[in-house]
């Protein structure tokens, strides 16, 4: 069965940093979202994209950060100067199609980014 | 403001035995309601999607209904592997198409 694929499945990096999060979402899928759960915290939402272009964005997806598909299979998350609380689990996700109501989403594993 | 709420937070099961999780929301138009699971260090599993109120859906021991104000997760004879956490999120009406607003979770523990 097919499915989302992140890399790394988990990144540390140091206050101030930049770090790029790769996806290679499910690949007749055309909606890409980015979502986040802080442990223990609920899933968040970031920024949805479709035709290459940002579709949606959250209160959370300010300025440091930016989604990127620069081929035909990647999709990025890049935050440029990481903060301590930008420490969470990162979910790349897509769907196949848009309507009234959500197309199921599929998942990945999700990155681990810790922020030291 | 949107909200979603499940309970209860955690709940400990013997195999076997039946329950009901409960997801409440208050939103703006409910355009519709997914049920996912979540093993530890793995990404949301879709369950099911409900659009109105009345609809039910069933897969192998999960039940899901859903009324005006809230959706129950039912578990029919759990086994272990039901072990997960269980999220409910709503996608509202209004200017949002793209956002599902989720709950919390709740954490299922069947023992054998």
């Amino acid at each position: 069965e097919p499915e989302v694929t992140q890399t790394p499945s988990h990144q540390v990096t140091q206050m101030g940093q930049e770090v790029i999060l790769r996806c290679v979402p499910i690949s007749n899928h055309l909606y890409f979202y980015w979502y986040r759960q802080i442990l223990g915290q609920k899933v968040e939402f970031l920024v949805s994209f479709y035709n290459n272009e940002i579709s949606e964005k959250s209160e959370i997806f300010d300025d440091q950060f930016s989604v990127e598909r620069p081929d035909g299979s990647n999709f990025t998350l890049k935050i440029r100067s990481t903060k301590l609380e930008d420490s969470a689990m990162y979910f790349c996700a897509s769907s196949d199609r848009r309507g009234v109501v959500h197309s199921p989403l599929h998942f990945g594993n999700g990155t681990r980014l810790t922020v030291t | 403001e949107d909200q979603v709420t499940q309970s209860p937070e955690a709940l400990r099961l013997q195999e076997g035995e039946s329950s009901s999780l409960n997801c409440s929301y208050t939103v703006s138009g409910l355009r519709g309601l997914f049920w996912y699971r979540q093993d530890p260090g793995k990404g949301p599993e879709f369950l099911f999607t409900l659009y109105s109120a009345g609809e039910e859906k069933e897969k192998e021991r999960l039940k899901a209904t859903l009324t005006k104000k809230e959706s129950f997760l039912h578990i029919t004879a759990p086994k272990p592997e039901d072990s997960a956490t269980y999220l409910c999120a709503v996608q509202a009406g209004g200017d949002s198409n793209y956002q599902l607003i989720w709950g919390a979770g709740t954490k299922l523990i069947i023992k054998p």
